[in-house]
């Protein structure tokens, strides 16, 4: 069973800072992975995604890597912005092997950017 | 609008009525999803379906059902309401081939049993 682990559960850093987020997935027999953002009270926007055979995606400020082998994703962002606080969460996708096309969610990132 | 849309927005309901919330896309993905999202929990996986008439369980499945008869509806129905259900369910649509392989994410239902 896929199981998606995401560490830290918050983070608080100056406006300014690089930070990376991780995520962490038990089988490595992934279709992709998505990047996900969340402000409270609404839904989930898609950030960035990585095929499966990709090292890694980048979109402005973002930069995501996906390490299929040891099962492990980081969102990197540069230079963060006040506006870059929100949830950041991790879904991985199933694929032929498994048998499924369904997403398994990690629990989320909260970050706050301090002004 | 294209897009995907739930509603309602928010639900009070009483345990033990049935409840049935819906979810509306007009991209024609083949994918649906329904979603739970609670604190300590993250989003939990209801039920999925690849195509109109195919459905398959998630992770929380009990308590709930689903039907797909047409491509661009995914209802859930809640058949007996229970206080653990109360909770903000999401729905959400995507292809399995590029360009539109992203997941995309309905607003949401906020659902309260009482």
């Amino acid at each position: 069973k896929q199981e998606v682990t995401q560490i830290p559960a918050a983070l608080s850093v100056p406006e300014g800072e690089n930070l990376v987020l991780n995520c962490s997935f038990t089988d490595s027999a992934i279709y992709n992975l998505q990047w996900f953002r969340q402000d409270p009270g609404k839904g989930l926007t898609s950030l960035l995604l990585i095929q499966s055979s990709q090292r890694e995606q980048t979109s402005g400020r973002l930069n995501a890597s996906l390490d299929k082998s040891s099962g492990r994703s980081t969102l990197y962002i540069a230079a963060s912005q006040p506006g870059d606080s929100a949830t950041y969460l991790c879904a991985v996708r199933g694929g032929p092997t498994s048998g499924t096309y369904k997403y398994i969610f990690g629990t989320g990132t909260r970050l706050k950017v301090l002004a | 609008d294209a897009g995907i849309t739930q509603s309602p927005r928010y639900k009070i309901t009483e345990t033990g009525r049935q409840v049935t919330l819906m979810c509306h896309q007009t991209w024609s993905h083949s994918y649906m999803f329904w979603y739970r999202q609670d604190l300590g929990h993250g989003l939990r996986l209801i039920y999925y379906s690849a195509a109109a008439d195919i459905t398959d369980k998630g992770e929380v499945p009990d308590g709930y059902v689903v039907s797909r008869s047409k491509t661009e509806n995914f209802p859930l129905t809640l058949e007996s309401a229970t206080r653990s259900q109360t909770s903000v369910y999401f729905c959400a649509s995507s292809e399995i081939r590029a360009p539109n392989e992203k997941l995309f994410f309905g607003s949401g239902t906020q659902l309260s049993v009482l």
